[in-house]
């Protein structure tokens, strides 16, 4: 059964601490992304990456950080340079990144 | 700088035909139309794109006008769990442009 997964799929951190969000796919995609979504809004784009030891910025990057260590993981760290971290994040892949995206059903994390 | 323009919301009576439009008059000619959708709480679900032919899955129909600056999304029978929010996207396909930016979307609700 393939797809992506994301968890936990609610997370509760306190301020000032850092926390990683897992994104795991068994789709033998090339390209992830990590986006955030605040109420009422759309999805803005923090990291992708293309390939694996790879990875670029998207319009969001401050105070988030990633590795892509290996094709099927591209785990997200909330740092806490990241002023206002509670939000819904989700996670992406596609083939390559000339084709549709695939997204997790997400993570809600809230900073108290 | 939003690259289409949507209505905030419609409604549709279940069985009958939803036509959401989506407004692109900046589209360059190597630029997509793609559609997501995302129900509530849950990640996007691809749903269709194309470039200047209109297309059909089995979930919806693509017809892009042909000086493609505009496109409308049909659901031919629309279901209650239809309700969603439905993004419509412009990039290009693969190369160092391709991003998939999400803006705000139309909240369709589907009424019984």
């Amino acid at each position: 059964d393939g797809g992506i997964t994301q968890s936990p799929k609610y997370l509760f951190r306190k301020e000032g601490q850092n926390v990683t969000l897992s994104c795991e796919q068994n789709l033998n995609h090339d390209a992830m992304y990590w986006y955030r979504q605040d109420p009422g809004q759309g999805l803005r784009l923090i990291y992708y990456s293309q390939i694996v030891n790879d990875f670029q910025k998207g319009d969001i990057a401050e105070g988030y950080s990633v590795s892509r260590e290996k094709k099927e993981s591209f785990p997200l760290t909330v740092t806490s340079a990241q002023k206002n971290p509670t939000a819904f994040y989700l996670c992406a892949s596609s083939i390559d990144r000339a084709t549709e995206a695939f997204f997790g059903q997400g993570t809600r994390l809230t900073v108290v | 700088d939003a690259k289409t323009t949507q209505p905030p919301s419609m409604d549709c009576a279940e069985g009958r035909a939803a036509n959401l439009p989506c407004n692109h008059s900046t589209i360059s000619g190597n630029e997509y139309v793609y559609w997501y959708r995302q129900i509530h709480s849950q990640g996007p679900q691809y749903i269709i794109h194309g470039l200047k032919n209109n297309e059909t899955n089995e979930m919806a129909s693509l017809i892009i006008t042909e000086d493609r600056k505009s496109s409308t999304l049909i659901l031919p029978h629309a279901t209650l769990r239809d309700t969603a929010v439905y993004y419509c996207i412009v990039s290009p396909r693969g190369g160092s442009n391709y991003k998939l930016t999400f803006g705000k979307g139309t909240l369709l609700t589907v009424n019984p």
